[in-house]
C-alpha cells in the first residue's frame, strides 16, 4: 500500500548510458513531481505534470525527458549520462487543488561512473 | 526568488533534551512554509506546514514550529527527542499560487544526531 513508490532504488551505470526511472502513485493525485538532490543534500525541482500536462520545467539539460503515460505515473528519462547526473531522484504527487502538500517517494540514488 | 536558510548543519543532543532546528526564508509576500524530514535511506516525511492563521503550527511525532514574520523565521521544536529523531530535516518554502503545481525551494538541510 506504498503511496509514492520509486523503481529502481538504486541504479548504477556507465557515462553515455541512457536509464529511466519509473514512478507511481496510489493516492489518486493529479499532479507529479521530480526532484534531484545532489550530493550536498540540496533538494531542487526539476519537472512537474499535471494530468500528464507538463506544467513545470526547470532549467534542466534536454538529456532529461519525463513521460507521463497517466496521472498516476511519471517517469523520468535520461540520455548520455554524465558523471554530474548522480545523485538522488525523487518523486512527488500532490492533489491538483493542494500542490503545496507534497508527498514523497523513496527516493532513486543514480550513480553513474 | 524565493529562498531558505538552514545555518545549522550538524546538530547533537541528547535524548530527551530539547530541540530547536533553524529555519529563516526570503519571501516577498507570505509564504507557504514547511518542515520535512528524511531518514537514512527514505524519503522526505512532511512533518508540518504553515499556510495562514495562528503563527504556532503543531505537526506529526510530536513536532511544532513557529513562523515569525517580523524575523523571517520558521523554527523547528520539540520539546524532548528521542534516539528515533535522529535524521536530516528540510525546511521548504513556496508561494501561494493557485495553480495545479507547487515549486518547493528547500533548505540544505539540518542534520540531527542524538546521543544517548
Amino acid at each position: 500500500d506504498t503511496a509514492v513508490s520509486q523503481t529502481p532504488k538504486y541504479l548504477v551505470t556507465q557515462m553515455g548510458n541512457d536509464k529511466s526511472i519509473k514512478c507511481e502513485q496510489n493516492l489518486g493525485h493529479d499532479t507529479m513531481y521530480w526532484y534531484k538532490q545532489d550530493s550536498k543534500k540540496f533538494l531542487k525541482i526539476m519537472f512537474s505534470y499535471n494530468n500528464k500536462e507538463l506544467i513545470i520545467n526547470e532549467t534542466v539539460p534536454n538529456r532529461f525527458s519525463p513521460k507521463s503515460p497517466d496521472k498516476a505515473h511519471l517517469n523520468l528519462h535520461i540520455n548520455s549520462l554524465e558523471l554530474g547526473d548522480s545523485a538522488v531522484y525523487f518523486c512527488a504527487s500532490s492533489r491538483g487543488d493542494r500542490p503545496h502538500e507534497q508527498y514523497f517517494g523513496p527516493g532513486t540514488r543514480l550513480t553513474v561512473t | 526568488a524565493q529562498s531558505v536558510t538552514q545555518p545549522d548543519i550538524h546538530i547533537t543532543v541528547s535524548e530527551g533534551a530539547s530541540l530547536e532546528l533553524r529555519c529563516n526564508y526570503s519571501y516577498g509576500a507570505t509564504p507557504y512554509l514547511f518542515w520535512y524530514v528524511q531518514s537514512p535511506g527514505q524519503g522526505l516525511q512532511l512533518l508540518l506546514k504553515y499556510f495562514s492563521g495562528d503563527t504556532l503550527v503543531q505537526g506529526i511525532k510530536g513536532f511544532e514550529a513557529e513562523f515569525k514574520r517580523s524575523q523571517s523565521s520558521f523554527n523547528l521544536r520539540k520539546p524532548s527527542v528521542h534516539w528515533c529523531d535522529a535524521a536530516e530535516y528540510f525546511c521548504a518554502v513556496t508561494d501561494g499560487n493557485t495553480g495545479t503545481a507547487s515549486k518547493l525551494t528547500f533548505g540544505t538541510g539540518t542534520r540531527l544526531q542524538v546521543t544517548l
